[in-house]
């Protein structure tokens, strides 16, 4: 079974700063993976997806991740925060194989952004 | 071009009522799934549909809860005899095909049920 740890539930930074949300995940072959972004009263919208391209994948609104095989993990990061950025953070994995369409997603992951 | 549709936003129902969620695809999306998340939790896969097909289910409560896509109109989830437990917010996602990897899901606002 596949699996997704988000470790720190909340995250805070500085306006300006660097953003690290952090994801690592559990699976017997290598898997596609996503981040996803919540903002309140939302649904979820797609920030990115690795699916065995390129190692590092660009999303949108200046986000990229990184897939390190060798650590399971699949961390997010952008350079310099802004403040339309605090939201929730969700990382999901899926079975490269037959049942793709099943997204197994973490905990989730608050990012509040302080001026 | 309007995104999943998801309706009603909230829902409060009384403990043993019924409650009826709906979701319209994406245009030109034939394939649905339906995602609970609970307070402070991630989303948990409950079922994915097509036209008229229940593809995979394995994320569905054993009762009480039942799920269609009627070959015209939205898919309906289903929840008999509500229980407090059922407190959640209920996500609809499409998608063209059931390939994730060039064509991934798209979501719709959530139905926030809360059972009195």
């Amino acid at each position: 079974a596949q699996s997704v740890t988000q470790l720190g539930s909340h995250v805070s930074v500085s306006e300006g700063a660097l953003v690290l949300l952090r994801c690592n995940y559990s699976s017997s072959v290598p898997p596609y993976l996503f981040w996803y972004v919540q903002y309140p009263n939302q649904g979820l919208q797609l920030l990115l997806k690795y699916t065995s391209a390129a190692t590092l994948v660009k999303g949108i609104n200046g986000f990229e991740a990184e897939f390190k095989k060798s650590e399971t993990s699949f961390h997010l990061t952008k350079p310099s925060a802004h403040m339309s950025d605090a939201a929730e953070y969700f990382c999901a994995v899926s079975p490269s194989g037959g049942s793709n369409y099943k997204l197994t997603f973490g905990k989730g992951t608050l990012l509040t952004v302080n001026p | 071009n309007a995104g999943v549709m998801q309706n009603p936003r909230h829902l409060v129902r009384r403990r043993g009522q019924e409650a009826r969620l709906r979701c319209s695809p994406m245009k030109g999306h034939s394939h649905v799934y339906w995602y609970r998340q609970l307070p402070e939790e991630g989303l948990k896969f409950m079922v994915y549909l097509q036209k008229e097909n229940i593809i995979d289910e394995s994320g569905m409560p054993k009762e009480r809860f039942s799920a269609e896509f009627p070959k015209e109109g939205p898919s309906i989830l289903r929840i008999q005899q509500v229980v407090r437990g059922d407190s959640a917010a209920y996500f609809c996602a499409s998608s063209p095909s059931g390939q994730v990897s060039n064509q991934p899901q798209h979501f719709g606002d959530g139905t926030r049920l809360s059972i009195l």
